[in-house]
């Protein structure tokens, strides 16, 4: 299995241009989330899905967008980048019951 | 709502030094899981444990224990005899789990605490 998989690794936008940052999963695990990783700084939640088809904000969900079309992916959109955006991404998936969260490896997306 | 601080932002330890990383939570659930996750400087998030709210027992593992006390409300992680591949960020946090079917399990994550084993 690859686990959760996210593309790009890397990305710099020029403000007001937008993206989508790609993530999927292999384990067929209901929940999928997004969390931005300012520097320093612990994560905070995007959005999140508790299946295809059902998607709920999370703390900082301003800016962005998602979708959850299918059970293996779960693209994260962002309109209109603004600086304030300029943070690491990270994808995660969990089952149900075992509440582990795995992580893709990262966006690390710069607006500038 | 649900609330995780890790008052110490920066320890530096000597190789071989025993060090204690501080997490305290706050919740309202009786239902809940504490986690300890490693992001070492290549940036990942690796998994280091998961406790329940009901097992309080203290767990081991080589070198990590982790010490859970529901009266003062923290999950603290000891590395014993550190080693500098022990450098990095560490993060607590804490699911809820008595809305897990509508939240989806998310996690509520500390500040983190940056290790750092000089040799």
């Amino acid at each position: 299995n690859a686990g959760v998989t996210q593309t790009p690794k890397f990305r710099i936008l020029k403000i007001g241009q937008s993206m989508t940052l790609q993530c999927t999963q292999d384990m067929n695990h209901n929940y999928m989330y997004w969390y931005r990783q300012d520097p320093g700084m612990g994560l905070k939640l995007i959005y999140y899905s508790v299946g295809a088809g059902i998607t709920d904000k999370g703390e900082v969900p301003n800016g962005y967008n998602v979708s959850r079309s299918t059970t293996e992916d779960f693209p994260l959109r962002l309109e209109l980048a603004a600086p304030s955006q300029t943070s690491v991404y990270f994808c995660a998936s969990t089952r149900v019951s075992s509440y582990e969260q795995y992580f893709g490896p990262g966006t690390r997306l710069t607006v500038t | 709502a649900q609330k995780v601080t890790q008052a110490q932002t920066e320890i530096s330890v000597v190789e071989k030094e025993d060090v204690t990383l501080d997490c305290v939570y706050e919740t309202r659930d009786t239902t809940y899981y504490l986690f300890w996750y490693k992001q070492p400087p290549s940036g990942e998030l690796v998994f280091l444990i998961r406790r329940n709210s009901f097992d309080e027992q203290n767990e081991i593992s080589g070198r990590y224990s982790w010490n859970f006390q529901k009266s003062t409300s923290s999950f603290n992680f000891t590395i014993t005899a550190s080693q500098v591949v022990d450098s990095a960020v560490y993060f607590c946090a804490l699911s809820e789990a008595g809305r897990a079917e509508t939240s989806g399990s998310r996690l509520t994550f500390g500040e983190g605490t940056q290790l750092t084993v000089n040799p």
